[in-house]
């Protein structure tokens, strides 16, 4: 399977604890993305990478969200000191951007992992 | 970033020709009116983009009139496996990021 793999699937944590996801994206894909999403809700944007470079943060990702993208290659996304209201889907999409062609950019979605804070 | 609406919900039964519309007044020149499609559980799933007029691949058709203040999805002959959130997103790809915003989306049922 080539596509946007992401780990772990499911996490339960308990409130306070640190948690780190993982996503690989599609091989030759630059950009990646992290989003979160809670039940009954559209995606919510948390932050970008053009390769290594973390380029946009969103004001949903607190001091406690940190990510990373060693290498432009993998992601992670971790969360310290975690709240009851940190539950959710955590989703990491891939894109390929050609500046060559128009309306380029489609973005790859993972699974998810959610995460249930208890 | 245009802001896009749709409505919450759809019903149908299989077979039928879904019609899902989605208005964006403020759509910029550059945007692509693009659809995604998320099932329980899983990422969310590209199905159609179009600039204007008509798009049609194996899965829907999109049409666009020519003030692209509003775009249909069609999906013909659903099945029960088209129950899905349907969203509607206005993408302009020249930007730095070309991030998605997306809406709550149409949750759109089928039934045998």
């Amino acid at each position: 399977d080539t596509g946007v793999s992401q780990d772990p699937r499911h996490k339960i944590t308990k409130r306070g604890q640190n948690v780190t996801f993982r996503c690989d994206p599609i091989s030759e894909h630059n950009r990646l993305y992290w989003y979160r999403q809670t039940l009954g809700q559209g995606p919510e944007f948390l932050t970008y990478f053009q390769n290594e470079a973390q380029l946009e943060k969103s004001r949903l990702l607190s001091d406690r969200f940190s990510a990373e993208r060693p290498k432009g290659s993998f992601s992670t996304l971790e969360i310290q000191r975690t709240e009851q209201g940190d539950s959710a889907m955590y989703l990491c999409a891939s894109s390929f951007r050609d500046y060559r062609l128009a309306g380029t950019g489609e973005l790859f979605f993972g699974e998810g992992s959610r995460l249930t804070v208890l | 970033l245009a802001k896009t609406t749709q409505p919450i919900s759809m019903d149908s039964y299989e077979g039928q020709e879904v019609n899902i519309t989605c208005s964006h007044n403020n759509i910029a020149t550059n945007d692509y009116i693009t659809w995604y499609q998320q099932f329980p559980s899983q990422g969310p799933r590209f199905i159609i983009q179009g600039y204007k007029t008509k798009v049609t691949n194996e899965v829907a058709s999109l049409f666009i009139p020519a003030d692209r203040k509003s775009s249909t999805l069609s999906l013909p002959r659903v099945s029960l496996s088209d129950t899905a959130v349907y969203y509607c997103l206005a993408v302009y790809y020249g930007g730095a990021t070309n991030k998605l915003i997306f809406g709550t989306g149409t949750l759109l049922a089928v039934q045998p």
